[in-house]
């Protein structure tokens, strides 16, 4: 079964990075991912792709300081010089034939 | 510029059919795949369904037999039908378009803004 598990919660100072990881179920670790960033009460936003071997390509208008990293069966998304305005939920989610799947969500608070 | 705008949301009592839309500008809705998201409050989000751009249309277990995706391609606008509605049906309701290079998924990269469906007696 496809799942995603990510972290309730993450916590980092202004200013500082943060490393987030989404981890694909067994048998699923050659999947690529998308990350969503959800600040607020807004809609979700794309951030990027990533696939299994890290490469990734970022959505319109999405700061260098967000990056993806990949290893084995794990997708990190990396915000460096955090901003207050990177508190959010972040998302990661796949996809199989006819099948969407959301990790839990990691809410992230910028101290 | 590439928008989703949702509507048809509201307050139903359970056992109640609605339909949401999701009006699209600046890309064709059939040359796309295209997905509907919910988010119950307080929770992450659900994917509920989704139809390729062939017509193929797949759902969420929580919904099929009762929700139905559907396009109007003059329209550029894509549905969500649902009927029998439930207390746990309850969520914002996203559409979002899925994008593709060279045949592979790269995810849902455009989102609308939501509307808010509530089940409630």
């Amino acid at each position: 079964q496809l799942v995603l598990t990510q972290s309730p919660s993450a916590s980092a100072s202004l200013g500082a990075s943060v490393k987030l990881t989404c981890t694909l179920s067994s048998g699923h670790s050659g999947y690529a991912i998308a990350w969503h960033q959800q600040q607020p009460e807004k809609g979700p936003r794309y951030l990027m792709n990533l696939n299994s071997d890290g490469s990734h390509s970022k959505g319109d208008g999405i700061p260098d300081r967000f990056s993806g990293s990949s290893s084995g069966a794990e997708r990190y998304l990396t915000i460096s010089s955090l901003q207050s305005e990177d508190e959010a939920d972040y998302y990661c989610q796949t996809w199989g034939t006819g099948i969407r799947v959301f990790g839990g969500g990691t809410k992230l608070t910028v101290l | 510029e590439v928008q989703l705008v949702e509507s048809g949301g509201g307050l139903i009592q359970p056992g109640g059919s609605l339909r949401l839309s999701c009006a699209a500008s600046g890309f064709t809705v059939s040359s796309n795949y295209m997905s509907w998201v919910r988010q119950a409050p307080g929770k992450g989000l659900e994917w509920v369904s989704v139809i390729y751009s062939g017509g193929s249309t797949y759902y969420a277990d929580s919904v099929k037999g009762r929700f139905t995706i559907s396009r109007d391609n003059s329209k550029n606008t894509l549905y969500l039908q649902m009927n029998t509605l439930r207390v746990e049906d309850t969520a914002v309701y996203y559409c979002a378009r899925e994008v593709a290079v060279a045949g592979m998924l790269r995810g849902m990269d455009v989102w609308g803004q939501g509307t808010t469906v509530t089940v409630s007696s």
